[in-house]
């Protein structure tokens, strides 16, 4: 079984301030790792992936994430945040054998930014 | 075509009525599915179709019946729902069921309420 920590349930920051939210997992297979955003009343948008390979994944909207495997962790940043980023984040695993479909989720981060 | 479409977006029932909530993708994808998301948690699985079987029931109540009649099209039959079960439900697909790398696409959600 996989689980994902959020530690941070809310993240205020500054208009054109850098951000990062933090993730961390457990699991005792190998997972591919996905980033969700949420803006309010609506569904989740895919942000970005870690599947294999280079350990600095870039997404959408600027964002970017690194995979840490020896410290579980695929932190998400942003060099500079605007207005529109307000929304909640969810860090998600799944693990990476054939017939596992389930995606588990972290209690996600809200991200306010402040003009 | 990336997208995903959730009718109606919102619905409110009362508890002896029977409703149901649809679900839409033309991406040619094998798997669906089911969440709940009540307000400031992460989404919950429910059900998981792949290739138009029922693979994962995560102990939903039978008040609760999905089907899926076709590659492109999931429902959510609603039956005797209680308040608690007011919340967003959300349905999404995904290319391959389990193995591979693909990620979830998510759909807008169906805001219900239930009086």
């Amino acid at each position: 079984a996989q689980s994902v920590t959020q530690l941070d349930s809310q993240v205020p920051v500054f208009e054109e301030a850098p951000v990062e939210l933090r993730c961390n997992y457990s699991s005792s297979v190998s997972v591919y790792l996905f980033w969700y955003v949420q803006y309010p009343n609506q569904g989740l948008q895919l942000l970005l992936k870690y599947l294999s390979g280079s350990t600095l994944v870039k997404g959408i909207n600027g964002f970017e994430a690194e995979f840490n495997k020896s410290q579980t962790s695929f932190h998400l940043r942003k060099p500079s945040v605007h207005i529109s980023d307000t929304a909640e984040y969810f860090c998600a695993v799944r693990a990476t054998n054939f017939g596992n479909e389930k995606l588990t989720f972290g209690t996600g981060t809200r991200l306010t930014i402040i003009p | 075509d990336t997208e995903v479409t959730q009718t109606p977006k919102h619905l409110v029932m009362g508890m002896t009525n029977k409703k149901s909530l649809k679900c839409e993708q033309h991406m040619g994808h094998r798997a669906m599915y089911w969440y709940k998301q009540k307000a400031k948690k992460p989404p919950e699985l429910m059900f998981v179709y792949s290739y138009e079987k029922l693979s994962i029931n995560e102990s939903v109540p039978s008040r609760f019946s999905p089907e899926c009649p076709n590659s492109s099209l999931l429902n959510l039959h609603l039956h005797a729902l209680q308040p608690e079960d007011s919340a967003l439900y959300l349905c999404a697909s995904s290319q391959v069921p389990g193995g591979g790398t693909y990620e979830q696409y998510f759909g807008p959600g169906t805001r219900l309420t239930v009086t």
